[in-house]
């Protein structure tokens, strides 16, 4: 069965701080990552993808893909208060190989970024 | 800058009443989801649609549920007969491609409460 798992925290860190998420996957056929940001009652959205070993960077976000270790993690520099949310990991197969095509969610780790 | 809507925001039914979830993907999009996410729950994949079929569906989507794209813009997920464990937020999604990993993008959401 594929799994996406994530420490549900809370994560707490200070303004201005980096912000460190961690999420492994169980499942070989998972190609590609994602990162969402989720609001209290609101939808996810999109902020980071990775599809190959290695760091992303993007703005004050980086993500990082280690397909060995079965690993992807989020770092957030300059936390903002912002920021505070729960943050879901995402894998999606290599459909070509017969993986399908749908998201598989982890439970999300929840980020508060305190003054 | 283009996104996917959902209509109604909230939607309250009585149990064994059928309702019809509306959404407009992003309308350069080919591939269109549904998720859900039971309060204080991860995200869960229901279906997966593409050139007027389903080409994935998970074990929750059983007879209960259909989806359809009844003109160029629309695609909705209708549940005949809901009951209270139904009681969720659904979300539809939409991505540019699926057969790699382009990004989805979710809508804002349905909040389907029955009593």
């Amino acid at each position: 069965q594929k799994e996406v798992e994530q420490n549900s925290g809370p994560l707490s860190v200070p303004e201005g701080a980096i912000a460190s998420l961690n999420c492994t996957y169980s499942d070989r056929v998972s190609q590609s990552f994602f990162w969402y940001r989720q609001y209290s009652g609101k939808s996810p959205e999109l902020i980071m993808s990775i599809y190959s070993n290695g760091d992303k960077e993007d703005g004050r976000f980086t993500a990082q893909l280690n397909k060995a270790s079965q690993y992807v993690s989020l770092l957030i520099r300059d936390s903002q208060p912002s920021d505070s949310a729960t943050y879901l990991c995402a894998a999606f197969p290599n459909i070509l190989t017969g993986g399908g095509n749908k998201l598989t969610f982890g439970t999300g780790t929840q980020l508060k970024v305190e003054l | 800058e283009p996104e996917v809507t959902q209509t109604p925001s909230h939607q309250v039914t009585q149990m064994g009443q059928e309702v019809i979830l509306r959404c407009v993907p992003i309308s350069n999009h080919l591939y269109f989801y549904w998720y859900r996410q039971i309060l204080g729950q991860k995200v869960e994949f229901l279906v997966s649609f593409y050139n007027n079929e389903i080409s994935e569906k998970s074990e929750i989507f059983d007879d209960q549920f259909s989806v359809e794209r009844p003109d160029g813009s629309n695609f909705t997920l209708k549940i005949r007969s809901t009951k209270l464990e139904d009681s969720a937020m659904y979300f539809c999604a939409s991505s540019e491609k699926g057969l790699t990993a382009y990004e989805q993008y979710f809508g804002p959401g349905t909040r389907l409460t029955v009593t």
